[in-house]
């Protein structure tokens, strides 16, 4: 069975700052993706960023990197120069064939 | 805006009744992925079709169905509705299946009463 966890419910950071949200996973797959999406209030699914496990390079897309632990199967993801636009639901999912996706963590973004 | 359009955007409908949600996917993606958002199941997987067969099935009560049609686009179709099925309901594409990046539409939300 494949499941993810999100053991931060919610974070808070400031305008600027940097914040790293975590995520953890378990596969049976030995071919599998990994993605962080987005959900502000208007409840809109964005694609923030996608890793290939079989890279070993960590994505990064802007202000938005993972660090990508595949022995650990930990999956986070840290946005620099965090901006109020990035205060949102941050859902952490892998991927076989469809997105398995975790609870989610509410990130809130302080002036 | 991710190119991938839901109707209706709110529906709101009685318990025993049938629904039909449509999707269209981005130009050129070959694959649609429907998702249910509920406050206590979270985002669940629900089922996948590509280029008009279904490819792969997950939480999907027998009281659901889905189609591709020839141009693409998807239909949700939920009959029997309980209390229990109101959410908020997604459509994704890809241009293929297997890991590839998944867009979004804006989802249709359904309250059942």
């Amino acid at each position: 069975a494949q499941t993810v966890t999100q053991s931060q419910p919610e974070m808070s950071v400031q305008e600027a700052e940097t914040v790293t949200l975590s995520c953890t996973y378990d596969t049976s797959e030995s071919d599998y993706y990994l993605f962080w999406y987005k959900q502000p209030p208007s409840r809109q699914m964005i694609l923030v960023i996608r890793q290939e496990a079989y890279k070993q390079q960590n994505a990064t897309e802007n202000r938005f990197s993972v660090n990508f632990q595949k022995a650990a199967k930990s999956f986070s993801l840290k946005i620099s120069d965090s901006q109020l636009g990035d205060a949102a639901m941050y859902f952490c999912a892998n991927s076989g064939y469809a997105l398995n996706f975790g609870k989610g963590t509410s990130l809130l973004v302080t002036p | 805006d991710s190119g991938v359009t839901q109707t209706p955007k709110h529906l709101i409908t009685a318990t025993g009744q049938r629904v039909t949600l449509r999707c269209s996917p981005r130009s050129g993606d070959l694959s649609v992925y429907w998702y249910q958002q509920s406050l206590d199941q979270g985002l669940q997987f629900l089922i996948q079709y590509y280029n008009g067969e279904e490819r792969a099935k997950g939480n999907i009560l027998e009281r659901f169905s889905a189609q591709q049609f020839p141009d693409l686009h998807s239909e949700l179709n939920l009959s029997s509705l309980e209390l229990g099925d109101s959410a908020l309901y997604f459509c994704a594409s890809s241009v293929g299946g297997g890991g590839r990046a998944q867009f979004f539409g804006p989802g249709t939300r359904l309250t059942v009463l």
